[in-house]
């Protein structure tokens, strides 16, 4: 099984201060066909995990431009570049290279 | 607009059973893999089964497998997870998911869930 491991778990943010999330996997997560298999997902208190980015770095639809992610192989990074109120939640990272595993989680509260 | 309805959630017994189903709308059912992912009270996401668009590939977690099945009703425009033998470690709320039109499944819509608990 691929292990995915998440730091920090949880973090305070000032709004407008920019965050970096981290997520690493015990196995390389670029295919054979040339993509790499990382996602990233944010849990808003209350509602359904929603897609932030697919494949490493493309921002699914409607996702403001302030999410970016990025990294290759077994590291990657999800930062966001200012943080606003409507961001907290708990980020989970995903890879889809042998089955389906989720990181444990981020929780991001605004101070 | 991409919606997933789940239903059939509730208190259950262990060792005992459920249909969950999930009632997609919004996009062209029959092409699209799907999926259920559970998350347990306080905790984190646990994915638990895939199928592919045409049924005809499935895959289960370890902790499910034998446990649980995951079919769809192309023509219903449905998808199912029949829940069996039951365990207080089941308790969760299970997610619909549907896959992107990708050769990757990967989840770009999550429905809003429904909870089921295991308790005697």
């Amino acid at each position: 099984d691929i292990v995915m491991t998440q730091t920090p778990l949880s973090l305070s943010v000032t709004p407008g201060q920019p965050v970096s999330i981290s997520c690493k996997s015990s196995q390389s997560l670029l295919h054979s066909d040339g993509k790499t298999y990382l996602f990233w997902y944010l849990q808003k208190p209350g509602q359904s995990p929603q897609l932030l980015i697919y494949e490493v770095s493309t921002r699914f639809s409607g996702v403001p431009d302030r999410f970016s992610g990025s990294g290759s192989g077994t590291d990657f990074t999800l930062k966001i570049s200012r943080v606003e109120a409507e961001d907290v939640g708990i980020y989970y990272c995903m890879q889809t290279m042998y089955l389906w595993t989720f990181g444990q989680g981020t929780k991001v509260e605004i101070k | 607009e991409v919606q997933l309805l789940e239903s059939g959630g509730g208190l259950a017994q262990p060792g005992g059973s459920l249909r969950l189903s999930c009632a997609p709308s919004g996009f062209t059912f029959s092409i699209h893999a799907m999926g259920w992912v559970r998350q347990a009270p306080g905790k984190g996401l646990e994915w638990v089964l895939s199928i592919s668009g045409d049924g005809g590939t499935a895959y289960y977690a370890d902790s499910v497998r034998g446990r649980f099945t995951i079919s769809r009703d192309n023509f219903k425009n449905a998808l199912y997870l029949q829940i069996s033998s039951l365990r207080v470690e089941d308790t969760a709320v299970y997610y619909c998911v549907k896959a992107a039109y990708s050769p990757n499944w990967y989840w770009d819509y999550w429905g809003q869930g429904t909870l089921v608990t295991v308790s005697s």
